[in-house]
């Protein structure tokens, strides 16, 4: 499969501690995007990355939160001290140029128990 | 705000019949519309986007700036059109799209 890889599918954690998740985005594609989806709702921006560069970050995202590109490929996200509300899908996404389509990965489910 | 609403989060016809699923969007700038589908199990898909003009899968959808919709139309439904449809804006001035909160769309034999 030569789509976008996220890992891990499913994440259950405790309140308080870290996680990270992985994005493996198109390799072509420099343009890297992560989302959260919560029941019910839309897909919410939570921050992006052009090549190592992150571009923009949403007001939204928490000091616990922190996202990465080191080397302009791959991508980890961070939650630092997590809590119940962070429970959600976290979705990475790649594009290839600003006007294009995103491709989606499947998901992170995370679960803060 | 920029914001894009989808009034329906359930939409019910029957196969054969035509199927409108309304998307409606509030921004003043020169947006890009887009709209995703996601079928039973799997990731999120792009379905078309305003800019291209296409047809994809017998679905259409017109960006009308006067209405400021851009809704999503398929004149004869399918039963492997049952899925979760999400009208999404970007904006002009960064990168990231706004997303409305989906409509459900089944489709009965």
């Amino acid at each position: 499969d030569t789509g976008v890889s996220q890992d891990p599918r499913h994440k259950i954690t405790k309140r308080g501690q870290n996680v990270t998740f992985r994005c493996d985005p198109i390799s072509e594609h420099n343009r890297l995007y992560w989302y959260r989806q919560t029941l019910g709702q839309g897909p919410e921006f939570l921050t992006y990355f052009q090549n190592e560069a992150q571009l923009e970050k949403s007001r939204l995202l928490s000091d616990r939160f922190s996202a990465e590109r080191p080397k302009g490929s791959f991508s980890t996200l961070e939650i630092q001290r997590t809590e119940q509300g962070d429970s959600a899908m976290y979705l990475c996404a790649s594009s290839l140029e600003r006007g294009g389509g995103y491709t989606f990965g499947s998901g992170t489910r995370l679960t803060v128990v | 705000a920029q914001r894009v609403t989808q009034p329906e989060k359930l939409l019910s016809v029957f196969k054969g019949a035509p199927v409108e699923l309304k998307c409606n969007y509030s921004y003043s700038g020169s947006p890009e519309l887009f709209w995703y589908v996601q079928y039973s199990r799997q990731r999120l898909q792009l379905l078309l986007r305003h800019i291209s003009r296409e047809s994809i899968k017998g679905f259409t959808a017109d960006l009308n700036k006067g209405e400021t919709s851009f809704h999503l139309k398929k004149p004869f439904a399918q039963e492997e059109d049952s899925a979760m449809y999400y009208c999404a804006l970007r904006l002009d001035s960064n990168y990231q799209l706004i997303w409305g909160a989906g409509t459900k769309l089944i489709i009965k034999p």
